[in-house]
Formats: C-alpha cells, sequence, structure tokens
C-alpha cells in the first residue's frame, strides 16, 4: 500500500484517547485553513476548515484551534477511534489574487486497538 | 454521484515514454489542480487552472504539461524530460478560485520501469 506515513512524523495513540495533531503554517496572508484526511492509498478527504476571523471551530469529534499570532494550527480529534488512522494535513489557501491550496508536509496517526 | 475521476488507478511507464493521466470531474468546479506526492512529502503542487483555456504553472511543474479545453477535464502528460516521474499524482478541483475546500480524486500511481 502508499508508504506516505513512513517518513513522516508520526503520532501513536491508543483508542480512546484524544489526539491532537499540529501544524505551523508558513504565509501570514493566509486567511483560511483546511484539514485533510488521507487514508492510504486514496485521495485526501476535508475534515473541517476555519477561516482568520476564527480562533475555534468544532465539527463532530474534531475540532481545529488557530493561533495566528505563532502561525499555528492545532487538529484534536476526541475518542480516536482505528479508523481514524491515517495521514492528516492542513492547508492554507494563501490569497494572492485567488487562493491556491498549499499543504504541510502531513502527520501519520496510528491508533491502537 | 458527483465527484472527481481519476484514470488509471496504476500506470507503468517506460523510461523515455510520454504518459498521460486523466482527470474528470462533475462537479461544475471552476478551478483544477494537479500534485504530486512521494513518500514522506505533502501534496507539492504541478499545475493549476482557474478558467478553461488557462493554466498556470506550480512549484513543481517542469518536465510536465497540462491542457484545459473543457472545464470538467484536466489531463496531466508527464513527459520524458521529467527524471523522476515516479510518483502518486493527484489531482483536485475547488468550486472556485476563493475560500473553498478542494476535492480529490483517488490518485494515479505511475511507475517507471
Amino acid at each position: 500500500g502508499e508508504s506516505v506515513g513512513l517518513h513522516l512524523p508520526t503520532l501513536s495513540v491508543q483508542e480512546g484517547d484524544n489526539s491532537i495533531i499540529n501544524c505551523a503554517y508558513s504565509n501570514s496572508a493566509s486567511d483560511y485553513f483546511i484539514w485533510y484526511k488521507q487514508e492510504s492509498g486514496k485521495g485526501p478527504q476535508f475534515i473541517i476548515d476555519i477561516r482568520s476571523n476564527m480562533d475555534k471551530r468544532q465539527g463532530q469529534r474534531v475540532t481545529v484551534l488557530l493561533n495566528k499570532t505563532v502561525k499555528h494550527l492545532s487538529l484534536q480529534i476526541a475518542a480516536t477511534q482505528p479508523g481514524d488512522s491515517a495521514v492528516y494535513f492542513c492547508a492554507e489557501n494563501i490569497k494572492g489574487g485567488s487562493y491556491i491550496p498549499t499543504f504541510g508536509r502531513g502527520t501519520s496517526l496510528i491508533v491502537h486497538p | 454521484d458527483g465527484g472527481i475521476t481519476q484514470s488509471p488507478k496504476y500506470l507503468f511507464r517506460k523510461e523515455g515514454q510520454n504518459v498521460t493521466l486523466s482527470c474528470e470531474q462533475n462537479l461544475n468546479h471552476d478551478a483544477m489542480y494537479w500534485y504530486r506526492q512521494d513518500p514522506g512529502q505533502g501534496l507539492r503542487l504541478i499545475y493549476y487552472s482557474q478558467i478553461v483555456n488557462d493554466f498556470q504553472k506550480g512549484d513543481i511543474a517542469e518536465g510536465y504539461s497540462v491542457s484545459r479545453e473543457k472545464k470538467e477535464s484536466f489531463p496531466l502528460t508527464v513527459t520524458s524530460a521529467q527524471k523522476n516521474p515516479t510518483a502518486f499524482y493527484l489531482c483536485a478541483s475547488t468550486r472556485d478560485r476563493e475560500r473553498t475546500e478542494a476535492f480529490f480524486g483517488q490518485g494515479t500511481r505511475l511507475t517507471v520501469v
């Protein structure tokens, strides 16, 4: 299968624990951020987004926090399940006339039953 | 069902050959993108197109070419000038050039033999 996760930063958790995945973004002009989940051998899928006029946004079992001062995002997953095992990417949409999704390196989340 | 379809899922190419990867969307999205993914790395932008008959180079366009003759279609050609083409290629689309999430295809894994 996909070997993307072998060299990525990895977070290992036990089923039922809460997971926190961090991301630093590069461009202070970015004003829209998205977290994606990529399962092995598949394309990324949208999880949750946040605009720069917000500090926090909650979804189902997921919360995204945005700290613009230090250009940092985090994704919190509550009660992590084995099905959450995947690579997680944060993406910033950089405004330069139009918004181009720009991706970070990704974090591999491994959930142990 | 609306979505993005990439084909083929697996592609093998001999050195010196050009190959074309297909990407079709029925989401009526204006913007389309091609990314390359290597192990341990994030998604790197190859080319993008925000309207029909117009496209722009991304960060790693050398050795690739694209066309956007129809709104639904954004094929990527990997030419013999691309020195290390073995990778996982992902096509994505966004509704428009503003702050919107990207929808991805399932990817094409290209291997040079």
